[in-house]
């Protein structure tokens, strides 16, 4: 059973404008998120994570919203890059249940 | 920081094979993370170390799967009787274990069985 769902396999967005990756949770439990990003033939490299007991965490470009009630998280990518194309995997604590990822493709 | 290192990056292996692979994690980190990646599929955990003591293990994926961390530093999978559904990525993580602290993945190792 997948407790962290990203419906969304892929997104194409042109260089400059908002990218918005989602990400969906089914256990109320868990108490932070992580978003990973993943360049072909590397591992995961951390991006940016947020704590339940808030709903916004902002680092440079990136920023993540999380709303409890819906069990939903959102990276925003402001203004996106070429070099920010790869594939976006959020994740729950410990033993980081992670989604299927979004493929994000930035077109100059 | 040197990261976590996996070796080998690439092992081709012919089915029925034992194959082992080892992890290496950032120095200071109490705990080591294996996972498994396949095409279009986000890493899938399968074990945790906490220095030597492996807390986890119950999602190994069946009892041909092992993994150790005998010091508490470094970490080895092993793979009995491989078959075909192995192949795939095998990720290796680490972190302190403090708090939200991430993890932090090496580059993984890629399993091809023929």
């Amino acid at each position: 059973d997948q407790q962290v769902k990203q419906n969304s396999p892929s997104l194409s967005v042109q260089e400059g404008r908002i990218s918005i990756l989602n990400c969906d949770y089914t256990n109320s439990m868990f108490d932070y998120f992580l978003w990973y990003k993943k360049y072909p033939a590397e591992g995961p490299t951390f991006l940016i994570s947020i704590s339940s007991i808030k709903d916004k965490n902002e680092d440079g470009r990136f920023t993540v919203f999380l709303n409890k009630s819906a069990k939903h998280l959102s990276l925003h990518i402001v203004p996106s890059q070429p070099g920010d194309s790869a594939v976006y995997f959020c994740a729950a604590p410990l033993t980081l249940n992670f989604g299927k990822g979004t493929s994000l493709l930035v077109t100059p | 920081d040197t990261g976590v290192s996996q070796d080998p990056r690439h092992k081709i292996t012919k089915r029925g094979q034992n194959v082992t692979f080892r992890c290496d994690p950032i120095s200071e980190h109490n705990r080591l993370y294996w996972y498994r990646q396949t095409l279009g599929q986000g890493p899938e955990f399968l074990t945790y170390f906490q220095n030597e003591a492996q807390l986890e293990k119950s999602r190994l994926l069946s009892d041909r799967f092992s993994a150790e961390r005998p010091k508490g530093s470094f970490s080895t999978l092993e793979i009995q009787r491989t078959e075909q559904g192995d192949s795939a990525m095998y990720l290796c993580a680490s972190s302190t274990g403090e708090g939200d602290q991430p993890q932090h993945f090496g580059d993984g190792t890629r399993l091809s069985i023929l």
